[in-house]
């Protein structure tokens, strides 16, 4: 069966601090994998997704970058984090060719004081 | 994609089935519709979709209307556990939409002892 984990689980760093988030996939291969965003009381944003390795498509211009550089890991970094980067983050993946069913992750909870 | 409407929240007894409705009077001939539930602070799980005919897995059952424009999730025996937002999404399955999930404001559903 498949799986997806991502760490780390909750996150405190400064303003203008480096950020790295890690998601890996088991049990599948070429997955489309995805991060997305949900801010306190709002909806799911949709970050960063990625088709293949290398293969990044960015949804919205932001602090953040993506990068995919083996088959089933999926990594969100910044370089200096803003006070807006505060959120619960979530990788997810689906099928190549069956976009519309995501199996999300646990989340990683960033706050940025 | 098609906008849905869904009310903001509603309750239901243990054992009891809760049926969520979803509005999507604009939905086109190759949108499916798609339901994901989260639970607090957990990420949003997939449940079901389908396009015209009524599915059925072991999660849930969803009755979508003839004319496509409103559908039903049913959970046939509600859980303390099935307490959780619950989304529904209108979307075509595959394409170049590439997993972007337009994620509403949902339905909180309370299932009570």
């Amino acid at each position: 069966s498949q799986t997806i984990h991502q760490w780390p689980a909750t996150l405190v760093q400064p303003v203008g601090s480096p950020l790295s988030l890690e998601c890996t996939v088991e049990g599948t291969s070429n997955p489309n994998l995805y991060w997305y965003r949900q801010a306190a009381g709002r909806g799911l944003q949709l970050l960063f997704y990625s088709v293949g390795i290398g293969q990044i498509s960015s949804e919205v211009p932001q602090n953040l970058s993506a990068s995919r550089p083996q088959d089933r890991q999926f990594i969100l970094s910044s370089k200096k984090l803003l006070l807006s980067d505060s959120g619960f983050y979530l990788c997810a993946w689906s099928r190549t060719r069956v976009t519309g069913e995501l199996f999300f992750g646990e989340g990683s909870r960033l706050t940025v004081l | 994609d098609a906008k849905t409407t869904q009310p903001p929240s509603m309750d239901c007894a243990e054992g009891r089935a809760a049926n969520l409705p979803c509005n999507h009077s604009t939905i086109s001939g190759n949108e499916y519709v798609y339901w994901y539930r989260q639970i607090h602070s957990q990420g949003p799980q997939y449940i079901i979709h389908g396009l015209k005919n009524n599915e059925t897995n072991e999660m849930a059952s969803l009755i979508i209307t003839e004319d496509r424009k409103s559908s039903t999730l049913i959970l046939p025996h509600a859980t303390l556990r099935d307490t959780a937002v619950y989304y529904c999404i209108v979307r075509v399955a595959g394409g170049t939409s590439y997993g972007k999930l337009t994620f509403g404001q949902g339905t909180i559903l309370t299932v009570h002892p």
